[in-house]
């Protein structure tokens, strides 16, 4: 049992390169996040799937995309990365939408945009 | 918007106490906390559900004061292995599982 699982772990691009944040989880859960932590910022909610098929913004969703796969993966794509983008992205999974579940993170990637 | 978390640091030494507070400007359905180590991920410690409920870990408790719109972290006899950051999580009126997180108080444990 891995619980959440992301790739890759650390990951340097140039300013206009793309790339994919991969996640999966492997717990059965409904549903799955993808969080920015920057310095003093705390957490802060990109987008995320309440269930297979859906997906919603959160608070700073300008630049990036998702897509849920299947109930297990869950990815975040930058189209086009900026220096404004570096940050240490966490993917989650909670069970049960609106029942208060707590949130299991993934051990994060690291990402520096030059 | 960010709920408020005070205070943003504190420096205990082993054996002391600790209240982290967390204060939001909207109705909440519930509040989560977590605690996060230098280079980890956040790990659960804590929910506090509208109407009572709490679930979560044996040497930490808190309270949820819905009214307020408040809660609070109580660590008692405060061992090295609880320093990190703590992290309060709150979940709107209607219960649709987002997460807003505050931004965190930083705890260190001195022997």
């Amino acid at each position: 049992n891995a619980g959440v699982t992301q790739t890759p772990k650390f990951q340097v691009l140039k300013t206009g390169q793309s790339m994919t944040l991969q996640c999966a989880q492997d717990m059965n859960h409904n549903s799955m996040y993808w969080y920015r932590q920057d310095p003093g910022m705390g957490l802060r909610l990109i987008y995320y799937s309440a269930s297979e098929g859906t997906t919603d913004k959160g608070e700073v969703p300008n630049g990036y995309n998702v897509s849920r796969l299947n109930k297990r993966e869950f990815s975040l794509r930058l189209e086009s990365a900026a220096p404004s983008q570096t940050s240490v992205y966490f993917c989650a999974s909670s069970g049960s939408p609106g029942q208060g579940a707590e949130q299991f993170f993934g051990p994060g990637t690291r990402l520096t945009v030059l | 918007q960010q709920p408020v978390q005070s205070p943003q640091a504190v420096i205990l030494r082993e054996g002391e106490d600790a209240v982290i507070n967390c204060s939001s400007s909207k109705a909440l359905y519930s509040v989560h906390w977590y605690r996060q180590k230098h280079g980890e991920a956040p790990v659960f410690l804590m929910i506090l559900l509208k109407g009572g409920e709490q679930k979560g870990h044996e040497k930490i408790s808190a309270s949820f004061n819905e009214k307020k719109q408040q809660s609070s972290l109580y660590l008692t006899a405060s061992q090295l292995s609880y320093s990190g950051t703590y992290f309060c999580g709150t979940e709107n009126q209607f219960g649709n599982e987002k997460l807003t997180f505050g931004t965190g108080t930083r705890l260190t444990i001195i022997p």
